[in-house]
């Protein structure tokens, strides 16, 4: 069973870099979102992808972006970091942008740990 | 801006007593979602409600949809030490765009 997959699973970065996160959505959905998660919080949404485009957007600034390639795969850039970028990056797969109807919602990925030192 | 809260933040139970937690939105939502989170570990899907007044059940937990679609509840039944971890509801909004928002959570701790 290919779930969703993240890689990497831990990084370190210094202020001021660039992050480039990657995801390989479970088998048969087409549609990736990216939720941060501090300490102690509940997930974040970032954005969501579907169709090779960017559909919906959090509250989050332009230094975060991400793409979707043909196969479904996505990434999350994140520029110039700050401190406070420092977190759990998930990521979310499922069939089609919007959940309703069928009993099945999101599959999450383990994670990517960022921390910015 | 739309914000899903949860209450209690933290519950610490005996196993065998019983546990709830509440979701609470500042708007009407399209859906809701239920999700548990291990310590260390990532969110997975338990259940979805979608209808007015909807209730579900899972063994021994019980999910139920408010009549005004903005609020939910997840009930445990004679918790057991496997029910630890956090519990995240999400809103389904289309106000605007269609996205999920998470809950703050409720950390449930079971005292063996």
């Amino acid at each position: 069973d290919a779930g969703v997959t993240q890689s990497p699973t831990h990084l370190i970065k210094t202020r001021g870099q660039q992050v480039t996160l990657r995801c390989s959505p479970k088998s048969g959905h087409d549609t990736v979102s990216w939720y941060q998660q501090a300490l102690g919080q509940g997930p974040q949404f970032i954005f969501q992808y579907y169709e090779e485009e960017e559909r919906q957007r959090g509250n989050f600034p332009d230094r975060f972006s991400g793409h979707q390639f043909p196969n479904y795969s996505s990434e999350l850039n994140v520029n110039a970091l700050l401190l406070g970028d420092s977190a759990l990056y998930l990521c979310a797969s499922s069939l089609g942008p919007f959940i309703l109807g069928a009993n099945y919602g999101y599959t999450f990925g383990s994670g990517t740990r960022l921390t910015v030192v | 801006g739309q914000q899903v809260m949860q209450i209690p933040q933290y519950q610490h139970v005996q196993e065998g007593e019983d546990f709830t937690t509440y979701c609470n939105s500042s708007t009407t939502l399209s859906n809701i979602q239920w999700y548990k989170q291990r310590p260390g570990g990532h969110p997975v899907f338990l259940i979805q409600l979608v209808k007015s007044g909807e209730v579900k059940k899972q063994k021994r937990l019980t999910f139920q949809f408010g009549e005004a679609k903005k609020n939910s509840s997840l009930h445990i039944t004679a918790t057991q030490t496997t029910d630890v971890g956090t519990y995240f509801c999400a809103g389904g909004t289309t106000s605007g765009t269609y996205k999920y928002i998470f809950g703050t959570g409720t950390r449930l701790k079971v005292l063996a």
